[in-house]
């Protein structure tokens, strides 16, 4: 029984094109995150919901726009795709201020 | 602004040898330090965590130390074994409006048989 999911878990789309990731988790945290791994495996930031409401965003093109309907859900839309954005984008959630459990990610290739 | 170093970026141990990884941080307001293990084409788990009203923690064959004073805190690992190759992560959580990790750079752990 997963306990933070993402779908795709890989996404290959031309430059230019709109995509969405998914995320969703099943543990009952209130906190999640969006974080990107470039390809020298850096993993920074980019978002932070808590009860669905944006409370960390980091200096992140407005191409990217994340959303939470619920607190188990945060997905990641993302405009007019550049090569830039190629990376592995992992969403994790946390219970407290404290520990975060990281999705399986999604690998994005932009062509 | 907030940065973690981490060193070194890869480490080659002979099985059963001792592994040591190594973090500085430079906000003295960071109150919690996880470390993350991260298989190749995997997520990255937690490992070990320890607060900053904490010196040293141990689980098993896993233990890390903080030195607040120095703003260091390090990942020891004992009796490796292959399975523990990996790229490990260490992170400082520091407060901005809610409280946000700073990862480090990872350490590229191979464990020779």
């Amino acid at each position: 029984d997963t306990a933070v999911s993402q779908t795709p878990k890989y996404l290959v789309t031309q430059m230019g094109n709109d995509k969405s990731i998914k995320c969703e988790q099943n543990l009952g945290h209130d906190t999640m995150y969006w974080y990107k791994q470039d390809s020298k495996k850096f993993l920074k930031i980019m978002f932070s919901y808590n009860n669905k409401e944006l409370i960390i965003n980091e200096t992140v093109p407005n191409r990217f726009s994340p959303k939470s309907p619920d607190k188990a859900h945060l997905n990641l839309h993302i405009n007019s795709l550049e090569l830039g954005d190629s990376a592995v984008y992992f969403c994790a959630s946390s219970p407290n201020l404290y520990e975060q459990f990281f999705g399986p990610g999604t690998r994005l290739t932009v062509l | 602004g907030e940065n973690v170093e981490q060193h070194p970026s890869t480490l080659s141990v002979q099985e059963g040898d001792s592994a040591v990884i190594k973090c500085t941080y430079s906000d003295s307001a960071s109150n919690y330090f996880p470390w993350y293990k991260q298989e190749l084409g995997k997520r990255p788990q937690l490992i070990i965590d320890i607060r900053s009203n904490v010196g040293e923690k141990k689980d098993q064959r896993i233990a890390v130390t903080l030195n607040k004073t120095a703003k260091h805190f390090s990942l020891h690992i004992t009796e490796t074994q292959p399975e523990d190759s990996a790229v490990y992560f260490c992170a400082a959580s520091i407060r901005q409006g809610t409280y946000k990790y700073i990862f480090g750079t990872g350490t590229r752990l191979k464990v020779l048989a």
